[in-house]
């Protein structure tokens, strides 16, 4: 069964600081990964996602993740955080050819000025 | 513009008063899901849609139902709803499904949704 697991309900970085958001899957087949973000009052909208092709993937707003098979890991990263990246992280796993998009708890990310 | 459209945003009911949620794509897509997501829980699946007249349950259906007629709507009923059923529920559609190649699931704005 998959499965996925954010670590840290909350994350508090200073602005211009490094953002790391964690989150690692379980998954008995290659897996469909996916970060979303859900700014307040809205729905989620995807960040980026990884489908086999490359490991490291670039997503929107200046984030990137990279897949790590033997970690089975999926970290969230920016260089610099901005105080508009504050909002609340999902990262999802999908298999291939599935129906089932399995969602990890949330990170939500606070930026200090 | 591209959207998944929620009705209504916000609704209070009272137990045991059936209830609709609809929601509404624009992008002919196949596949759509209803989430609901709880503090610490994150978002879990209630049903999900593959096509027209094709659902099936997801990991928390019980107290819900779905119906899917026609491609671009997907309505959830709560025929008799709880107080456990308060939550935030978020309707999302995609094509093709999420483990395609270059799936990507887009969401409605949410509903809130109490039950006193």
């Amino acid at each position: 069964a998959q499965s996925v697991t954010q670590l840290g309900s909350h994350v508090s970085v200073s602005e211009g600081a490094l953002v790391l958001l964690r989150c690692n899957y379980s998954s008995s087949v290659p897996p469909y990964l996916f970060w979303y973000v859900q700014y307040p009052n809205q729905g989620l909208q995807l960040l980026l996602k990884y489908t086999s092709a490359a490991t490291l993937v670039k997503g929107i707003n200046g984030f990137e993740a990279e897949f790590k098979k033997s970690e089975t890991s999926f970290h969230l990263t920016k260089p610099s955080a901005h105080m508009s990246d504050a909002a609340e992280y999902f990262c999802a796993v999908s298999e291939a050819g599935g129906f089932k998009t399995i969602f990890g708890a949330g990170t939500r990310l606070f930026v200090k000025a | 513009e591209a959207q998944v459209t929620q009705n209504p945003r916000y609704l209070i009911t009272v137990t045991g008063k059936k209830l609709t949620v609809t929601c509404s794509q624009n992008m002919n897509h196949e596949y759509m899901s209803w989430y609901r997501q709880d503090p610490g829980l994150g978002l879990r699946q209630i049903y999900y849609s593959m096509n027209v007249e094709v659902t099936d349950k997801g990991d928390v259906p019980e107290g819900y139902k779905v119906s899917r007629k026609e491609k671009r709507n997907f309505p959830l009923i709560l025929e008799s709803p709880s107080p456990n059923q308060t939550s935030l529920y978020f309707c999302a559609s995609s094509s093709p499904p999420p483990g395609g190649v270059s799936a990507e699931a887009f969401f409605g704005q949410g509903t809130r949704l109490t039950v006193v």
